[in-house]
């Protein structure tokens, strides 16, 4: 159970091109997601955190009209990369929690790699 | 404000052997406490948590680890170590008395069995 997808897997784009990522929680509802971003041989940085129906929380230094967020149900959410350049190209990861306890572990979907040309 | 440090980069370990990875944390109140791993393009897989309760906790694929709230650490553990088990792991906290949702993640341990 608690299975997340996430997709694609690898995109590869140009310049100025924007990209969608989905991420669905395939078997329970979640009414947090979860944004991250990993760097080569660097721990998971959160972007966002997604919350259905309602506007999603940046963290610091993350640009939210560069990183759109849209958590319209309870099973997904889309991170949409406007006008990409090559300093996004990233390692991009969503999670989800299940939306009764707080002491659920996020699970998480198996990342995007974007490379930006 | 909540923290985890993982002290080694990289632990190498014999296959057969027991393993140990190191975790220590930082929060205002009590602590939730996970480790994932994460297999090379993959995203991460959840091993273990910690809620409440017994100290130490058995989580998926033989690995287990202890709770130590006097020396704030969460060791993860394994009593035998798999050729299988190389990956990346990384272990986190939520801060549970102060109602925040992110978890907090330490800069990963890289585990390499060796045959």
């Amino acid at each position: 159970g608690a299975v997340v997808s996430q997709h694609p897997s690898r995109v590869i784009c140009k310049s100025g091109t924007s990209v969608k990522i989905e991420c669905r929680s395939l078997d329970f509802q979640a009414t947090t997601m979860f944004w991250y971003r990993q760097f080569p041989k660097k721990s998971l940085m959160l972007m966002a955190t997604s919350n259905e129906g309602s506007k999603a929380t940046y963290e610091q230094g993350v640009e939210k009209d560069k990183f759109l967020i849209n958590h319209a149900s309870l099973t997904l959410s889309t991170l949409t990369v406007t006008s990409a350049h090559p300093e996004d190209s990233s390692f991009y990861i969503c999670s989800a929690r299940v939306s009764q306890g707080g002491n659920q572990p996020q699970h998480f979907g198996d990342g995007t790699r974007l490379s930006i040309l | 404000a909540q923290s985890v440090a993982q002290p080694e980069d990289q632990v190498n370990v014999a296959e057969g052997n027991p393993l140990t990875v190191k975790c220590t944390y930082s929060v205002s109140g009590n602590p939730y406490l996970f480790w994932y791993v994460q297999y090379p393009n993959r995203g991460l897989q959840f091993l273990l948590k910690y809620i409440t309760g017994d100290n130490l906790v058995k989580g998926s694929y033989g690995f287990e680890a202890e709770f130590n709230k006097s020396q704030t650490s969460f060791h993860l553990k394994k009593p035998s170590a798999l050729v299988s088990d190389s990956a990346l792991y990384f272990c986190a906290v939520r801060d549970r008395d102060f109602g925040n949702e992110k978890l907090t993640f330490g800069t990963g341990t890289r585990l390499t069995i060796i045959p």
